[in-house]
């Protein structure tokens, strides 16, 4: 069974740092995975995904990930925070052969001013 | 195109009481789900559904009963709660097998 965890509890940043969340899944097969971002109060929403291809994948509000089968890690990126990317990060992946999907206990970033 | 909605947003129970969260998507997505996310857990798992009239159990289904008699709908039941099923409950939904899935805003449940 697919598991996923994320190495980080809570990271504090200030604007403009570059920021990196590891990830790492323990299925060796195929894989379909997600990093999700939850902002203050609000729901989960995605963030970007990979399901096979290019391994450098690009997601919104300036965010990418890299899938590195060799490590079985998924680490999330972003060059440059801004305050408003404040927020719970999680990766999640199916289970193989499953909809279901396993996440990580979340990252939390605080971006200071 | 509303997504995926829940009601209610807030909720407080005394122990022992019941309730049921409504969960609608309008994606026509044959997949949903409740998950319970606690801090420092993430989120896990209650119960889910394949489709229309199907209901199985997830990672944390002790104390909540499901239906899904209408695709769109997905209700999550406390026959009796306890202070243990405080929690924000999160339902979501998915059109496919492995993709990904869209989550509503959530409901926060305290159990005094």
């Amino acid at each position: 069974a697919q598991s996923v965890s994320q190495h980080n509890h809570h990271v504090i940043l200030s604007e403009a740092a570059s920021l990196e969340l590891g990830c790492n899944y323990s299925y060796g097969g195929t894989v379909n995975l997600f990093w999700y971002v939850q902002y203050p109060g609000q729901h989960l929403q995605l963030l970007l995904k990979y399901f096979s291809g290019d391994p450098l994948v690009k997601g919104i509000k300036g965010f990418e990930a890299e899938f590195i089968k060799s490590k079985f890690s998924f680490n999330l990126r972003k060059p440059s925070v801004q305050w408003s990317d404040t927020a719970e990060y999680f990766c999640a992946s199916p289970r193989s052969n499953d909809y279901k999907l396993s996440f990580g206990a979340g990252t939390t970033v605080t971006v200071r001013a | 195109n509303a997504g995926v909605t829940q009601t209610p947003k807030f909720r407080v129970l005394k122990t022992g009481q019941s309730m049921t969260l409504l969960c609608a998507q309008d994606m026509n997505h044959e997949y949903m789900y409740w998950y319970r996310q606690d801090p420092g857990m993430g989120l896990r798992l209650i119960h889910y559904s394949v489709g229309e009239g199907t209901t199985a159990k997830g990672e944390v289904p002790d104390g909540y009963n499901v239906s899904r008699l209408k695709k769109q709908n997905f209700l999550l039941g406390l026959e009796s709660a306890a202070p243990s099923q405080t929690s924000v409950y999160f339902c979501a939904s998915s059109y496919k097998v492995g993709g990904w899935q869209y989550f509503g805003p959530g409901t926060r449940l305290t159990v005094t």
